[in-house]
């Protein structure tokens, strides 16, 4: 299958600090993107959705500018967690959603990215 | 409201025995239904997923899962598991689009 890279995935950072994470659709361009943050023991919570040349789509109770993203490109979106606390600690991940139709679509998910803020 | 039970954070088989995870969904439209698996250090591979059609979907690595609409269920199941299967499986319901509502999963364990 396709191969969606995201780095780096494992970040410690400040408190007060920002971290931007990748994700890149190596082999596929992906018009569309997806932001997921996943805490220990529970499901994956979608943060936003990323379409390239355009704003992100935030779902509702995630601060859009506390978590900044950006599309600029049909294989890369960046995830940028400003001002990080440590309740900003988690497992981010990503997904590169293929550009095909109906049944076809699929969409790839990064590794995923372990967040610590001391 | 939407979501998606997985019932079973964690099940326990023994190698070569079956395996069923079970998998219930509340979605408001025609559900799209997917499972995944999550491997330590490795993103997220599909397994299988059902659009439309035949309720019994076969997916990679042996795996296949039945549609129940009367149960709105979309449990998994393999007649053989193997100590490679040891994962964190993940029931997802959404749309075409993969605007996806996610289960909290289940962590399968494969006794020797």
């Amino acid at each position: 299958g396709a191969v969606v890279s995201q780095h780096p995935s494992w970040v410690i950072c400040k408190s007060g600090t920002s971290v931007k994470i990748e994700c890149r659709s190596l082999d596929f361009q992906a018009t569309t993107m997806f932001w997921y943050r996943q805490f220990p023991k529970q499901s994956l919570m979608l943060m936003a959705t990323s379409n390239e040349g355009s704003k992100a789509t935030y779902e509702q109770g995630v601060e859009k500018d506390k978590f900044l993203i950006n599309h600029a490109s049909l294989t890369l979106s960046t995830l940028t967690v400003t001002s990080a606390h440590p309740e900003d600690s988690s497992f981010y991940i990503c997904s590169a959603r293929t550009d095909l139709r109906g049944f076809n679509t699929e969409a790839f998910f990064g590794q995923g990215t372990r967040l610590t803020v001391v | 409201a939407q979501s998606v039970t997985q019932p079973d954070i964690h099940i326990t088989v023994s190698e070569g025995a079956s395996l069923e995870l079970r998998c219930n969904y509340s979605y408001g439209a025609t559900p799209y239904l997917f499972w995944y698996v999550q491997s330590p250090g490795q993103g997220l591979q599909l397994l299988l997923k059902y659009f439309s059609g035949d309720t019994l979907v076969q997916g990679i690595k042996g795996f296949e899962a039945e549609f129940k609409r009367s149960q709105s269920s979309f449990n998994l199941r393999k007649p053989s598991v193997h100590w490679s299967d040891a994962a964190e499986y993940f029931c997802a319901v959404g749309d075409s689009n993969y605007q996806l509502i996610w289960g909290a999963g289940t962590k399968l364990i494969i006794k020797p």
